[in-house]
């Protein structure tokens, strides 16, 4: 069974850190893409940040760059993203999503609450 | 940076068809995905590639893409397809994914 797993989310102040992490299972996700998508409430979906299989190429959302940090662990099946200097507008469902050609599996997402 | 624009809502009636586009700058040139997502739901990709699906996403669910105007439609619409739609391309010029703001499917 593919399955997909988001975890790490919370409330953390203004200019914190705080570090997603994304299980994977059920399918070669060394082969996929991983990607992470953010959805603030009430709002639509935005990309953040993606790492293309083999870990060679690293993309960052304008908002982030410089803040966040994206990574992979393919013997662990597994991928991060690190976040600091956190601001209120991070507030948001985050979604880790792996994608290999038509198959695409995400998370059910982790909250991320940027608050004082 | 690369803008996508979706109308915001869309309404339609059981039966009926539901068109939504998402339009670009030469979009055309582009491979556009769609995602649907209901309230409380990741999303799931429908559309892939302008006009795949992956197994399991129904026929009636069909894309196109040419010009500046990228189409999702959906044909004798269900109460099930009730959801938020979004369009999602990749910008090479940027190096970024770019989503539409998303299109609310309304079923009278």
């Amino acid at each position: 069974e593919v399955q997909v797993m988001e975890s790490g989310g919370g409330l953390v102040k203004p200019g914190g850190s705080l570090r997603l992490s994304c299980a994977a299972s059920g399918f070669t996700f060394s082969s996929y893409s991983l990607t992470w998508v953010r959805q603030a409430p009430g709002k639509g979906l935005e990309w953040v940040a993606s790492i293309i299989a083999g870990g060679g190429y690293i993309y960052y959302a304008d908002s982030v760059k410089g803040r966040f940090t994206i990574s992979r662990d393919d013997a662990r099946n597994s991928g991060s993203l690190q976040m600091n200097s956190l601001r209120g507008e991070d507030t948001a469902v985050y979604y880790c999503q792996s994608r290999y050609e038509i198959f695409d599996y995400w998370g059910q997402g982790t909250l991320v609450t940027v608050s004082s | 940076s690369y803008v996508l624009t979706q109308p915001p809502s869309v309404s339609v009636a059981p039966g009926k068809t539901a068109t939504i586009t998402c339009e670009g700058n030469n979009i055309g040139d582009k491979n556009v995905h769609w995602y649907q997502q209901k309230p409380g739901q990741a999303p799931v990709l429908v559309v892939f590639d302008n006009s795949d699906r992956p197994s399991g996403i129904p026929e009636r669910l069909s894309g196109s893409n040419s010009g500046y105007t990228a189409t999702l439609t959906i044909s004798r619409v269900e109460a099930a397809d009730e959801a938020d739609y979004y369009c999602q391309v990749w910008d090479s010029t940027s190096d970024h994914f770019v989503f539409g703001i998303g299109t609310k499917v309304t079923v009278l």
